[in-house]
């Protein structure tokens, strides 16, 4: 059974801070996803990566990927208050060769503060 | 390019009644997926559609049905309503073409509630 970790699943940060947050999957998986939540809203695609070593950037965002080591980091840099929101990670199932639907990590919700 | 629609936004039902949610996918999409977000459990898998034919259902029972429409439009169904469906449903829609990202892009969602 696949599964994702978060962590940490709260994080309060101060504005111009720096931090990462962590997923964790058990097992192999040729795509992984960050999405973002805002309250009462729906998701938000944040960075699909693809292959090991893959790193993508966005803004004050960076999200990378080892795949050996079955681990994504989203790395904020210089954090504002606009970043507050819950973030995802999500692996795809591979259901008989084609992608099949996301297992979800249980999110990290992000509050930023001045 | 119009994005994945849900309808209705909001639903207030109450316990034993049927629920009925929609979906519209992005235009060239053929894959449609729904979620449910409760309070607490965090997102789980229900349902994947693809050319019509259910592909794949999560460890829901099976009060939650659904179909796919021939214009890949969805429906999900929810029989016997019970307090804890109360929850966010999202329906997400991806394209099949072969290679590229494959991403799951997501709807506004349908609050429901249960009384």
């Amino acid at each position: 059974e696949l599964k994702v970790e978060q962590n940490p699943l709260f994080l309060s940060m101060q504005e111009g801070k720096n931090y990462t947050i962590y997923c964790n999957y058990s097992t192999t998986s040729d795509r992984l996803y960050w999405y973002r939540q805002d309250p009462g809203k729906s998701l938000e695609s944040l960075f699909v990566l693809l292959s090991n070593g893959a790193v993508k950037q966005e803004g004050r965002l960076m999200a990378s990927l080892d795949t050996k080591a079955r681990l994504s980091t989203l790395h904020i840099t210089a954090a504002v208050h606009d970043l507050s929101a819950t973030y995802f990670c999500a692996v795809a199932l591979n259901y008989g060769g084609s992608q099949g639907n996301l297992i979800f990590g249980k999110g990290t919700k992000l509050s930023v503060k001045p | 390019e119009a994005g994945v629609t849900q309808s209705p936004t909001h639903l207030i039902k109450t316990r034993g009644q049927q629920a009925t949610l929609r979906c519209s996918p992005i235009s060239g999409h053929t894959s449609v997926y729904w979620y449910q977000q409760a309070l607490g459990l965090g997102l789980q898998f229900l349902l994947w559609y693809d050319e019509g034919e259910e592909r794949n259902r999560g460890n829901f029972p099976p009060r939650f049905s659904g179909r796919q429409f021939p214009n890949y439009s969805s429906e999900l169904n929810v029989n016997a309503l019970e307090l804890e469906d109360s929850a966010l449903y999202l329906c997400a829609s991806r394209t099949l073409l072969a290679g590229g990202e494959k991403t799951q892009y997501f709807g506004p969602g349908t609050r429901l509630l249960v009384l």
